[in-house]
């Protein structure tokens, strides 16, 4: 098992430039999140989707989309990347099963210019 | 606004030493309480979780948990080099959102040999 992979691992973006940011997870969990982490901030939750089919907005959504394609997968658009948005961006997974214990993908690192 | 805040660090100890970090949170709905930990570059992996009061061991860890005074600890015995890292402690939004969390800020653990 993968668990929570992401792509890709580092990007660099030009102000206005957008680009999708791809997460999956290979056990069969029905929640799915995508987190921002800057330094001194700690993890905050940017949308997260309790099942397939739905989402929901998170601490900070501005500047953000997302899609849960199906069950396994859940990406992150950025439309017009801002130097803001310059952070690392980390998708997890959880289920009850688990008690929602969350499993993490290993990262994406933006930097927006 | 629903927090969870972490002892400030950085935190040293000696090789071999006990090793206490510390979370309270302000949501008294909160059902489920977990510990992560991040070594740099790195994504959170999961370390603890406890859903009940009072103690719960998994080999040189051990969690604690107060719910009346909110407050969950995470106590690591007879610490060693590789502990060294951030640990984030994270909370679920209360009793309407149990697959939703709150992370501190976590709190950084430098183990000295």
């Amino acid at each position: 098992n993968a668990g929570v992979t992401q792509t890709p691992k580092f990007q660099v973006l030009k102000t206005g430039q957008s680009m999708t940011l791809q997460c999956a997870q290979d056990m069969n969990h029905n929640s799915m999140y995508w987190y921002r982490q800057d330094p001194g901030m700690g993890l905050r939750l940017i949308y997260y989707s309790a099942s397939e089919g739905t989402t929901d907005k998170g601490e900070v959504p501005n500047g953000y989309n997302v899609s849960r394609l199906n069950k396994r997968e859940f990406s992150l658009r950025l439309e017009s990347a801002a130097p803001s948005q310059t952070s690392v961006y980390f998708c997890a997974s959880s289920d009850i099963a688990g008690g929602y214990e969350q499993f993490f993908g290993p990262g994406t690192r933006l930097t927006v210019l | 606004q629903k927090e969870v805040e972490q002892n400030s660090g950085p935190l040293s100890v000696p090789e071999g030493a006990i090793a206490s970090l510390n979370c309270t949170y302000s949501d008294r709905g909160s059902q489920s309480f977990f510990w992560y930990r991040q070594y740099s570059g790195k994504s959170p992996e999961l370390i603890m979780s406890i859903y009940s009061n009072g103690d719960k061991e998994d080999g040189r860890f051990t969690a604690q948990l107060n719910k009346a005074s909110q407050y969950v600890s995470l106590l690591i015995r007879d610490s060693q080099p590789s502990d060294s890292a951030t640990y984030l402690c994270a909370v679920n939004e209360g009793k309407t959102s149990y697959d939703k969390v709150i992370f501190g800020p976590g709190t950084s653990l430098s183990v000295i040999p």
